[in-house]
């Protein structure tokens, strides 16, 4: 399983475009990269999943290089509500069953006004 | 609306008792997951089931085991609680092919 790096915290004000980076340097051929967002006392949430180039949907963006052994979340103009942990995970596989996922420490994002 | 509860969110339990932590989920999932969060430390996997009466071992199966005798249930047993097992437990669910894992609440469990 590729394993992944993140940092452990970022700040951020509200309005702001925050971008978080993880890196998985092992990903292989038919990895999928996912983000998941979790609020204190909660169960993470799924927020986007994408393969390669670029993705998005109304909550954030996700953007891979061509080499894939990185991805950037990123979520436009930020509220005091996005304050969460985020995960980045790598795994699943092209079917998406039975594989196992991989959490690693996650990213506290905290936003201030 | 997909759900995934499990069946308590406090729980507390003397040392060397059995726990059992169930989950169940309304999604027809055939998959379905185990995890402790701690500080510092993520989310890691403890085991998980691809079928009724399947399972496979994560990363930390030790003191623990697991029993998924229907679809929609999955049960987390620690055989002899320990210290040490104090944590917040979550379960998760997902189906294939979607790619989407959905998580109960949790469920904060302390070992005294």
């Amino acid at each position: 399983l590729a394993k992944t790096t993140q940092p452990i915290s970022m700040d951020s004000y509200e309005g702001q475009e925050v971008n978080i980076t993880c890196s998985h340097n092992n990903i292989a051929t038919n990895d999928y990269i996912t983000w998941y967002q979790q609020f204190p006392s909660q169960g993470p949430r799924f927020i986007i999943q994408g393969y390669k180039t670029k993705v998005t949907n109304e909550v954030a963006s996700l953007f891979i290089p061509a080499d894939r052994k990185s991805s950037t979340l990123s979520l436009p103009r930020v509220s005091l509500s996005d304050t969460a942990v985020y995960y980045c995970l790598v795994g699943e596989g092209l079917t998406g069953g039975g594989n196992k996922l991989t959490f690693g420490t996650g990213t506290q994002l905290k936003v201030e006004l | 609306d997909v759900k995934v509860t499990q069946s308590s969110r406090y729980l507390v339990k003397r040392t060397g008792e059995k726990v059992f932590l169930e989950c169940v989920q309304d999604m027809d999932h055939e998959n379905m997951f185990w995890y402790r969060q701690d500080p510092g430390l993520g989310l890691r996997l403890i085991y998980f089931s691809y079928d009724v009466k399947m399972k496979e071992k994560g990363d930390i199966p030790e003191g623990y085991s697991v029993s998924r005798e229907k679809k929609e249930r999955f049960s987390l047993i620690l055989e002899s609680a320990s210290t040490n097992q104090t944590s917040m437990y979550l379960c998760g669910s997902k189906g294939a092919p979607d790619y989407e894992q959905y998580f109960g609440p949790g469920t904060r469990l302390t070992v005294t």
